[in-house]
């Protein structure tokens, strides 16, 4: 199956700043879904894009759906250390026929120094 | 609610062991899915589930199966473990897109095998 590009996959930040990652692929989407998952917990999903263009916020994160179809963005403003985690992107395709089968990013680390 | 859970947390094998993993949810989700999580590759799907008494091959399917014979649950199994099956193993869940919800999978916290 194929894999989203995820970038970067780690960032060492220091407490205040902001951080953004993002997600491309070559193939069309229909959904994109960010999730976060902590040390030795599952992954909880924090922000779900369902139009190309669409643009939302869940506190001090904001996500993008790209116009595209093929890119997605997420971006965490004045971050906090328990911001500490591994983001993952993820995204069902335009082609898919199976049910709501995703296709994962392969995660950016994210470090935050207080 | 408790969501998805898991069980076992933690399951140390030794290589040809046989072991079964089960994964409950009460949000009478119609889908259920199992991945593997190793490091810098992110998750693969192993297999999932429609529906009751249905599944179906994901990404990375041989070595294991899988049942669906409740809606709120799904086994999968582990037949003759090898070391390279050593991994983290997580259940999600969704509702069906037919329902009218989307594509939101919903993850248990984890099991960690090891197969020595």
């Amino acid at each position: 199956g194929q894999q989203l590009n995820q970038s970067p996959q780690s960032m060492f930040i220091q407490e205040g700043e902001d951080v953004s990652m993002n997600c491309t692929s070559s193939s069309i989407f229909n959904t994109w879904l960010w999730y976060k998952q902590d040390p030795g917990e599952g992954p909880v999903l924090l922000i779900a894009l369902y139009k190309a263009g669409e643009l939302t916020s869940n506190g001090r994160l904001t996500a993008q759906f790209g116009i595209t179809r093929k890119d997605s963005f997420l971006n965490i403003s004045a971050s906090i250390p328990s911001d500490v985690g591994i983001y993952f992107c993820a995204g069902q395709q335009a082609r898919e026929t199976s049910g709501s089968r995703l296709t994962f990013g392969e995660g950016t680390q994210l470090t935050v120094n207080p | 609610n408790a969501g998805v859970t898991q069980t076992p947390k933690f399951r140390v094998l030794k290589t040809g062991q046989s072991m079964t993993l089960l994964c409950a949810q009460d949000m009478n989700h119609e889908y259920m899915y199992w991945y593997r999580q190793d490091p810098g590759m992110g998750l693969r799907l192993i297999h999932y589930s429609v529906g009751e008494g249905t599944t179906a091959k994901g990404e990375v399917p041989d070595g294991y199966n899988v049942s669906r014979l409740k809606k709120q649950n799904f086994l999968l199994g582990l037949e003759s473990a090898a070391p390279s099956q050593t991994s983290v193993y997580f259940c999600a869940s969704s509702y069906s897109i037919h329902s009218g919800g989307l594509y939101e999978q919903y993850f248990g916290p984890g099991t960690r095998l090891t197969v020595t």
